[in-house]
């Protein structure tokens, strides 16, 4: 089983729908979960930071943790072209990059 | 500000031969990693400098890796000699502190080995 596991699309959504991403992870002992963005040809971009279970709110998105169920999504409200992208999810038992296990990413494209 | 810059943006080589990829991170920031992705797997750590220091280089997958970061500012990964399963993506981060939320990504070196 991988440590970290993500549907890896492609999903495609119309403009303005609600999308909604996950990760499962094995490690119950993580702490630190983050979204990234990565446009194609480019780096991954921090979107998302949160340190335990919650959620926490930035405009259009939305990351939520349960770890009692070791799962983490991420939700865009009214989705636009310009979120068309790969989201990676990442976690941590430390928030030290060093120690950051990935998931393989999901292909969102959001169609005009 | 400039961000965290990468060269070569590609790189085709053949299998045995060296490869030396460069990362700028933002000036003035001591934490530079270096992370790659193989086709089809996530992105996997390599090593992280404090400054000049290297400070883990768990990640780095053999001796043929070598990564340095000479007067604490730029660094090289040099593959030396490079096999068809060094080929990936090379990612370089940057950041003032210690801490996810404080690192930024360079945009990647793609390198294919044939």
């Amino acid at each position: 089983q991988k440590e970290v596991e993500q549907d890896p699309g492609p999903l495609s959504v119309p403009e303005g729908a609600i999308v909604s991403l996950n990760c499962t992870y094995s490690n119950s002992a993580f702490q630190y979960f983050m979204w990234y963005r990565q446009y194609s040809r480019k780096g991954p971009e921090l979107l998302m930071y949160t340190y335990s279970s919650g959620n926490k709110e930035d405009g259009r998105f939305t990351a939520q943790v349960d770890k009692s169920s070791k799962y983490i999504s991420l939700f865009i409200r009214d989705s636009q072209p310009s979120d068309s992208a790969t989201y990676l999810c990442a976690m941590s038992l430390d928030n030290y990059g060093q120690n950051f296990v990935f998931g393989p990413g999901t292909r969102l494209s959001v169609l005009p | 500000e400039a961000g965290v810059t990468q060269f070569p943006s590609h790189s085709v080589i053949e299998k045995g031969q060296t490869v030396t990829l460069r990362c700028d991170p933002i000036s003035g920031h001591d934490n530079l990693y270096w992370y790659r992705r193989v086709m089809g797997k996530e992105i996997k750590f390599l090593l992280h400098f404090v400054k000049e220091s290297k400070q883990d280089e768990s990640g780095m997958p053999n001796n043929r890796f070598l990564a340095e970061r000479t007067g604490g500012t730029y660094s090289t990964l040099k593959v030396q000699p490079a096999e068809l399963e060094d080929s990936g993506v090379y990612f370089c981060a940057s950041s003032p502190f210690l801490g996810g939320e404080t690192q930024y990504f360079g945009p990647g070196t793609r390198l294919l080995v044939l």
